[in-house]
């Protein structure tokens, strides 16, 4: 099936830091990504959904100026989490949406294996 | 009440059985996702139903829109299929965006 991969798989920094992830169709043209954030025990929750080439489009409580999202092509979207503070320490995952051959469908959404964020 | 509705929250299956897990919701929806986590927290996508039955190896998907209910069945269930199961609604039109529920995890033993 298709592939979706996010770098890094985790990370570790020092409060106040900024903190880039990277999410990347690999076989597939991603009309759409989205972002989620998913906390222990709980379901995942959408932070941005984001279309390439253009600005992306947050649910409401998420900070844009603090998670800033760039979909600079049809592969790759960032996340950069701004200024981090332990309360981001989250699992972050990304998934994108797009035409693939395997699904024969332009709706199916593959989601990336996730980063792991620690904010100390 | 939640647009969806997972049943049960926690499944525990001896290798071999048979396993239902439920999905029911209140809204209309263009499809309904299945999607495994394994420990670890990697997602795989699946199913995605937007009506009747699909089938991949052991596991099997159905949907009944009139009755608004979905069930992912794994027949010969083994340990590895142990991982929490989570049924998501995608609404209409042009909103993309899925409606996750709580999940079902299940437990395998051998």
């Amino acid at each position: 099936g298709a592939v979706v991969s996010q770098h890094p798989s985790w990370v570790i920094c020092k409060s106040g830091t900024s903190v880039k992830i990277e999410c990347r169709s690999l076989d597939f043209q991603a009309t759409t990504m989205f972002w989620y954030r998913q906390f222990p025990k709980q379901s995942l929750m959408l932070m941005a959904t984001s279309n390439e080439g253009s600005k992306a489009t947050y649910e409401q409580g998420v900070e844009k100026d603090k998670f800033l999202i760039n979909h600079a092509s049809l592969t790759l979207s960032t996340l950069t989490v701004t200024s981090a503070h332990p309360e981001d320490s989250s699992f972050y995952i990304c998934s994108a949406r797009g035409f693939t051959w395997t699904s024969g469908d332009y709706n199916e959404q593959f989601f990336g294996p996730g980063t792991r964020l620690t904010v100390l | 009440k939640n647009e969806v509705e997972q049943s049960p929250q926690n499944l525990t299956a001896q290798e071999g059985e048979f396993i239902t897990i439920n999905c029911s919701y209140s809204v209309g929806i263009s499809a309904l996702h299945w999607l495994q986590q394994h420990p670890g927290g990697g997602i795989v996508s699946l199913f995605m139903l937007s009506s009747g039955k699909k089938k991949h190896g052991r596991l099997i998907a159905t949907i009944n829109i009139q009755e608004k209910h979905s069930s992912l069945h794994i027949t010969a269930s083994h340990p590895r299929d142990s991982a929490v199961y989570i049924c998501a609604l995608r609404s209409g039109g042009s909103n993309y965006k899925l409606t996750f529920g709580k999940g079902t995890l299940l437990t395998v033993n051998p």
